[in-house]
């Protein structure tokens, strides 16, 4: 079945700092790739998408690449803020058979971004 | 521009009793969803519908039952509560296809004890 692992935290870093987040997958076919954030108290949100290989999603400074090569979807950002602090979530849905409109979650990465 | 609306927020059961929480969405969307969230399992899903009228089971779904009689509403019951559900419950819905994303609301927090 589909899977995603991403990496695990909390990861904590400086305002300014660079941030990476790994995510890899496993799926048959080719699936879209998801990150979603959830900031403390809320539900998660759409950070940005990418549905076919070598696409790069990017919002709000933060990119992810869809590197089928290495079932990956690394999400980065050059110069994290305080207001970035939250979760974030790696999701994939498969792109063929009868339960394509299901997201598959990692657990979850909670990233605190101190001043 | 409400998007997906659950209630309640927040909902302290005692063991053995029944509930039902509620998702309203206003987006005229297809799919709809009930995942809970635990510490250190992520999102794990509970059950879901395709379409008004059709419900099916997820990955989790032992002890709670769905109905989706109206297009835009998404119930989710507990018949008798356990502490075991003690979690914070997701509503979600998408369109049709794999390529949108889901919708989320804000979620409800549920203790049961």
């Amino acid at each position: 079945g589909n899977s995603v692992t991403q990496m695990e935290g909390p990861v904590t870093l400086s305002e300014e700092a660079f941030l990476t987040i790994n995510c890899t997958y496993t799926a048959t076919g080719y699936p879209s790739l998801f990150w979603y954030v959830q900031y403390p108290g809320e539900g998660l949100q759409l950070l940005l998408k990418a549905t076919k290989a070598d696409d790069k999603g990017s919002n709000k400074g933060f990119e992810a690449t869809y590197r089928k090569e290495t079932t990956s979807f690394h999400l980065e950002k050059g110069s994290v803020q305080v207001s970035d602090s939250a979760v974030y979530f790696c999701a994939l849905t498969q792109n063929s058979g009868g339960s394509n409109y299901k997201l598959t979650f990692g657990k979850g990465t909670l990233l605190t971004v101190n001043p | 521009n409400a998007g997906v609306t659950q209630t309640p927020k927040f909902r302290v059961l005692k063991t053995g009793q029944s509930m039902t929480l509620l998702c309203a969405q206003d987006m005229n969307h297809e799919y709809m969803y009930w995942y809970r969230q635990d510490p250190g399992m992520g999102l794990r899903l509970i059950h879901y519908s395709v379409g008004e009228g059709t419900t099916a089971k997820g990955e989790v779904p032992d002890g709670y039952n769905v109905s989706r009689l109206k297009k835009q509403n998404f119930l989710l019951g507990l018949e008798s509560a356990a502490p075991s559900q003690t979690s914070v419950y997701f509503c979600a819905s998408s369109k049709t296809g794999n390529n949108y994303g889901y919708t989320f609301g804000s979620g409800t927090r549920l203790t049961v004890v």
